[in-house]
């Protein structure tokens, strides 16, 4: 089992540019997570989607877009990079049947220059 | 105000020390998360909480709901478990998670 894989890992982008993070878990999850962790702070919900097909703001939607394409993907995008979204992103997944554990992708560091 | 504090912040221990990392929260919750983030590292999972206590090799946490209260404890620190050690609620409100600022715990040999 790969658990939670995210993609890529690493991304350099120049203001204004767009990218995509991709996530995928295999454990047939039905809740899915993306956060961003910045220096001094804890995990900051960006958006999640409780199950296939519906998405939700979290705590710091502003500047992103995600995309439950099915039950196993769940991506992230930036459509126009600003440097305060220089972060590391991590995806999560859990059960989400019942409060289950989590489970993360080992985080996309992103530097917007 | 967070509605999720941990403290200490940071911690210096000897190997060999009982740790206690604390975790106080100031809304409902379904369940608690202890987790655990070596550095440049991804993010584990070391504990799900609805009430009471749990223990898995020398970790062990408890969680006291009517107090809004969590602990982790780690018997027989090693250097190895230096690492960030994060708490998050399941709020009862809905499905999203709340996250402690982590713990930084340094264990020297």
């Amino acid at each position: 089992n790969a658990g939670v894989t995210q993609t890529p890992k690493f991304q350099v982008l120049k203001t204004g540019q767009s990218m995509t993070l991709q996530c995928a878990q295999d454990m047939n999850h039905n809740s899915m997570y993306w956060y961003r962790q910045d220096p001094g702070m804890g995990l900051r919900l960006i958006y999640y989607s409780a199950s296939e097909g519906t998405t939700d703001k979290g705590e710091v939607p502003n500047g992103y877009n995600v995309s439950r394409l099915n039950k196993r993907e769940f991506s992230l995008r930036l459509e126009s990079a600003a440097p305060s979204q220089t972060s590391v992103y991590f995806c999560a997944s859990e059960t989400g049947v019942v409060t289950g554990e989590l489970f993360f992708g080992e985080g996309s560091r992103l530097t917007v220059l | 105000k967070n509605e999720v504090e941990q403290s200490p912040q940071n911690l210096t221990a000897q190997e060999g020390e009982f740790i206690t990392i604390n975790c106080s929260y100031s809304v409902g919750i379904s369940a608690l998360h202890w987790l655990q983030q070596h550095p440049g590292g991804g993010i584990v999972s070391l504990f799900m909480l609805s009430s009471g206590k749990k223990k898995h090799g020398r970790l062990i946490a408890t969680i006291n709901i009517q107090e809004k209260h969590s602990s982790l404890h780690i018997t027989a620190s090693h250097p190895r478990d230096s690492a960030v050690y994060i708490c998050a609620v399941n709020e009862t409100s809905g499905s999203r998670l709340t996250f402690g600022e982590g713990t930084q715990l340094t264990v020297n040999p």
